[in-house]
């Protein structure tokens, strides 16, 4: 069986200030593992994924995420966080490609 | 590039009424999936298709069907409709391993 747990439901940080967001996922096998950015009111947008290639990934808008096998974990960092950083993250598994299996997301609060 | 279009973006129904949600996903993309977001919440998975044949079921009420058709489009139907039912519906599609949603429905019953 597949699941991903999101370490923290809210994050808040200053504008510029590194962020870390942190997803530990359970998996049968070799998983796929994505994020996602959900701006207010707005589709899902992929903002990286990892797919048993190198384990450092880098996505979209700055961020990036590094999957380690040994702690099972798949967390997405920044080194600078933006205003329009600002939205719910969502941490995704797969492994069959039939399903994707989402955490409960974590919302991203950037104070200026 | 062409990405998941879901049409209606926004439906009013009534209780008890029926919706039908669409979805046309990316071109040469073998499967699709239906994700339903309560507000505040995760995307919950409806169901999936492969090739135009279900591959996965999740927690889809039995007053919800859907189907993939020939061109790959497929349709979520949704009858009886309650106030729990409100929520924004997605549409992936997927070409393994990566998915891409669509902006979403959103379904409000009054």
């Amino acid at each position: 069986a597949q699941s991903v747990t999101q370490l923290d439901s809210h994050v808040s940080v200053s504008e510029g200030t590194p962020v870390l967001l942190r997803c530990n996922y359970s998996s049968s096998y070799s998983p796929s593992l994505f994020w996602y950015v959900q701006h207010p009111n707005k589709g899902l947008q992929l903002l990286l994924k990892y797919t048993s290639a190198a384990t450092l990934v880098k996505g979209i808008n700055g961020f990036e995420a590094e999957f380690k096998k040994s702690e099972t974990s798949f967390h997405l960092t920044k080194p600078s966080a933006h205003m329009s950083d600002a939205a719910e993250y969502f941490c995704v598994v797969s492994v069959t490609g039939n399903q994707f299996y989402f955490g409960t997301g974590t919302s991203l609060t950037v104070i200026p | 590039a062409a990405g998941v279009i879901q049409s209606p973006r926004h439906l009013i129904k009534e209780k008890r009424e029926t919706a039908t949600l669409k979805c046309y996903p990316i071109p040469r993309h073998d499967t699709v999936y239906w994700y339903q977001q309560g507000p505040g919440q995760d995307p919950q998975f409806l169901i999936s298709f492969y090739e135009k044949m279900q591959s996965d079921k999740g927690s889809i009420p039995d007053r919800f069907s859907a189907q993939q058709f020939s061109d790959y489009h497929s349709e979520l139907n949704m009858s009886s409709l309650e106030l729990g039912d409100s929520a924004l519906y997605f549409c992936a599609s997927s070409h393994y391993p990566e998915a891409f949603f669509g902006q979403g429905t959103r379904l409000t019953v009054v």
